[in-house]
């Protein structure tokens, strides 16, 4: 069966500053990976995706993510961060069953 | 723009109602999911379907069950709604891997 560890419950980071979200999986074949961000008293946006090849994908609103099969990681990152991308990100990884299995989420705060 | 739509954004009910919620969803999906997010937990898989009258067993099914009598609508109902059933319940759709998911009802169990 597959999981996903999100270690950072929380995370306080400057506007301006750069954001890393980390994301471990586990899975046996090769996964199906996902990000999606959830703004307060909403549904979640899928922000990207990785299913085969480049290893580095791009996302909207300017994120980017980077698939590591030696170490079962699924970073997401942004360079600069907005006081908008205050938000819940989710890590989840899928299966050819089409069910996805999410992270418990990692709250983002963005101080002026 | 494709769209899922939860019938409900807020909900309040009272302990041992029925509970019904509703999802529709306008992309011809044939795999719909509900979901219930609790702070700390995630998301968990209570019920899914790959096709109008499937229905299968997610993580937590327990207190749960769900119909679905056409593709485009899939209901999550609450035989005897409880306080520890209060959460955040999300539906979800899909074609092939990756989900669109609605709003979100936020029930509350009095």
């Amino acid at each position: 069966a597959q999981s996903v560890t999100q270690p950072d419950i929380h995370i306080t980071v400057s506007e301006g500053a750069s954001l890393e979200l980390r994301c471990n999986y586990s899975y046996g074949a090769t996964p199906y990976l996902f990000w999606y961000v959830q703004s307060p008293g909403q549904g979640l946006q899928l922000l990207l995706k990785y299913f085969s090849g480049d290893t580095l994908v791009q996302g909207i609103k300017g994120f980017e993510a980077e698939f590591k099969r030696s170490q079962s990681s699924f970073n997401l990152r942004k360079p600069s961060v907005h006081w908008s991308d205050a938000a819940e990100y989710f890590c989840a990884v899928g299966a050819s069953d089409y069910k996805l299995s999410f992270g418990a989420g990692t709250t983002v705060t963005v101080r002026a | 723009d494709v769209k899922v739509t939860q019938s409900s954004r807020y909900l309040v009910k009272r302990t041992g109602e029925k509970v019904f919620l509703e999802c529709v969803q306008d992309m011809d999906h044939e795999n719909m999911f509900w979901y219930r997010q609790d702070p700390g937990l995630g998301l968990r898989l209570i019920y899914f379907s790959y096709d109008v009258k499937m229905k299968e067993k997610g993580d937590i099914p327990e207190g749960y069950s769900v119909s679905r009598e056409k593709k485009e609508r899939f209901s999550l109902i609450l035989e005897s709604a409880s306080t520890n059933q209060t959460s955040m319940y999300l539906c979800a759709s899909s074609r092939a891997i990756g989900y669109t998911f609605g709003s979100g009802t936020r029930l509350t169990v009095v």
